[in-house]
């Protein structure tokens, strides 16, 4: 399977603990995207990513969410101390990376089937 | 990026074309048109985009408007494994900003009946 992993697929956690869920994106693709979905709500987006540097995190919480991709390894979104509210599916897409031109700008983003977290 | 516009549900029967629309009128000259598709429990599948011509591939074409204002989603022969939440989003593909943002409506619900 050349998609998207996303892992794990169902989390569990209590009030309190840390969760930390993990994406490797396609082969070949250097940007990765977080987005949270929220039960009947549509996907928000949270973080934006390349190798090492984060470009843009207007959509994460300001307290207890951080992301990072590191240069081995996948992406990985950490909430620490997770309350009931963080109870969502998460999903991670990747991208090709932009082009000196901008060539690969059109290019669509590929989602992983996301991680369920519950927070008991 | 342009608000799009989608009914909340459509019903199609098995097998005939499903066409589903989507308004964006404010769309500017630099915009593309993509759409994605959800399944239940599943994450959002990329089906097509474009950005003025018709575009089609071995999942749907996609036909725009000349004017650009709104576009049609074309899945020919749908079966069951078509029942999904359909999202008509409109971006930016090039250049600076945000413009890698999505930004998901509620798009609309297709149910695929036998």
């Amino acid at each position: 399977n050349a998609g998207v992993m996303q892992n794990p697929r169902h989390l569990v956690r209590r009030r309190g603990q840390e969760a930390r869920l993990r994406c490797s994106p396609m082969k070949g693709h250097s940007h990765v995207y977080w987005y949270r979905q929220l039960p009947e709500e549509g996907l928000k987006f949270m973080v934006y990513l390349q190798k090492e540097n984060i470009i843009d995190e207007s959509g994460m919480p300001k307290e207890r969410f951080s992301a990072e991709f590191p240069k081995e390894g996948p992406s990985i979104l950490r909430i620490q101390q997770v309350v009931r509210g963080d109870s969502a599916a998460y999903f991670c897409a990747s991208s090709p990376g932009q082009g000196v031109l901008g060539e690969y700008g059109n290019q669509p983003q590929h989602f992983g089937d996301g991680t369920r977290l519950s927070i008991l | 990026d342009a608000k799009t516009t989608q009914p909340t549900s459509m019903d199609c029967a098995e097998g005939r074309a499903a066409n589903l629309p989507c308004n964006h009128s404010t769309i500017s000259g630099n915009e593309y048109v993509y759409w994605y598709r959800q399944i239940h429990s599943q994450g959002p599948q990329y089906i097509i985009h474009g950005l003025k011509n018709n575009e089609t591939n071995e999942m749907a074409s996609l036909i725009i408007t000349e004017d650009r204002k709104s576009s049609t989603l074309i899945l020919p022969h749908a079966t069951l494994r078509d029942t999904a939440v359909y999202y008509c989003i409109v971006r930016v593909a090039s250049g600076g900003g945000s413009n890698y943002k999505l930004t998901f409506g509620k798009g609309t619900l297709l149910t695929v009946n036998p």
